[in-house]
């Protein structure tokens, strides 16, 4: 079938650490986006990839990178300069037109 | 102000009954979207409109494109459909999204 893979479900890490969460497509869509959702919030934009080896920073960019070594591939690593990264991250993929729009199950990232 | 704005922000209904949810957005769209969030936290695209309505099962989307505004609609409402829906806003460059509406049906 195809779709969006983010791992893990659930994460947890202490504080100071550096943390890298996964999202893997299957749909051959160009653009990835990871966005960040927090209670009471709207899905923010943190990073996006239109094509492979580029992307560009969303709203909230400060504290975290990203690669596109690979179309099917889109990891976010976030910093130890994230100052508040508990939350929740979901993948999403487009096509070009961004009108093919997928959504992972996303990640539940607790820093202690 | 949200660029995104919906209405209500929770809901809890009776099985069977019609439900509404309401999305105002103040952006210029090539697109609005209505996606569905489960308690596990995966969304769902429900639907992609830019006119008109639409329609799926239980469920009818539409949009008036001059007011800027979309409903969606739930028919013979069910447990099952108990989700967060969030509305957002594709302009062609980015999203833009709703904070939700909390929707509980009770049998």
């Amino acid at each position: 079938d195809g779709g969006i893979t983010q791992s893990p479900k659930y994460l947890f890490r202490k504080e100071g650490q550096n943390v890298t969460l996964s999202c893997e497509q299957n749909l051959n869509h160009d653009a990835m986006y990871w966005y960040r959702q927090d209670p009471g919030q709207g899905l923010r934009l943190i990073y996006y990839s239109q094509i492979v080896n580029d992307f560009q920073k969303g709203d909230i960019a400060e504290g975290y990178s990203v690669s596109r070594e690979k179309k099917e591939s889109f990891p976010l690593t976030v910093t130890s300069a994230q100052k508040n990264p508990t939350a929740f991250y979901l993948c999403a993929t487009g096509d070009r037109g961004i009108y093919g729009y997928t959504f992972g199950s996303g990640t539940r990232l607790t820093v202690v | 102000k949200n660029e995104v704005e919906q209405s209500p922000q929770n809901l809890t209904a009776q099985e069977g009954e019609f439900i509404t949810i309401n999305c105002s957005y103040s952006v210029g769209i090539s697109a609005l979207h209505w996606l569905q969030q489960h308690p596990g936290g995966g969304i769902v695209s429900l639907f992609m409109l830019s006119s008109g309505k639409k329609k799926h099962g239980r469920l009818i989307a539409t949009i008036n494109i001059q007011e800027k505004h979309s409903s969606l609609h739930i028919t013979a409402s069910h447990p099952r459909d108990s989700a967060v829906y969030i509305c957002a806003a594709n302009t062609g460059n980015q999203f833009y999204f709703g904070t939700g509406t909390s929707l509980t049906v009770i049998p």
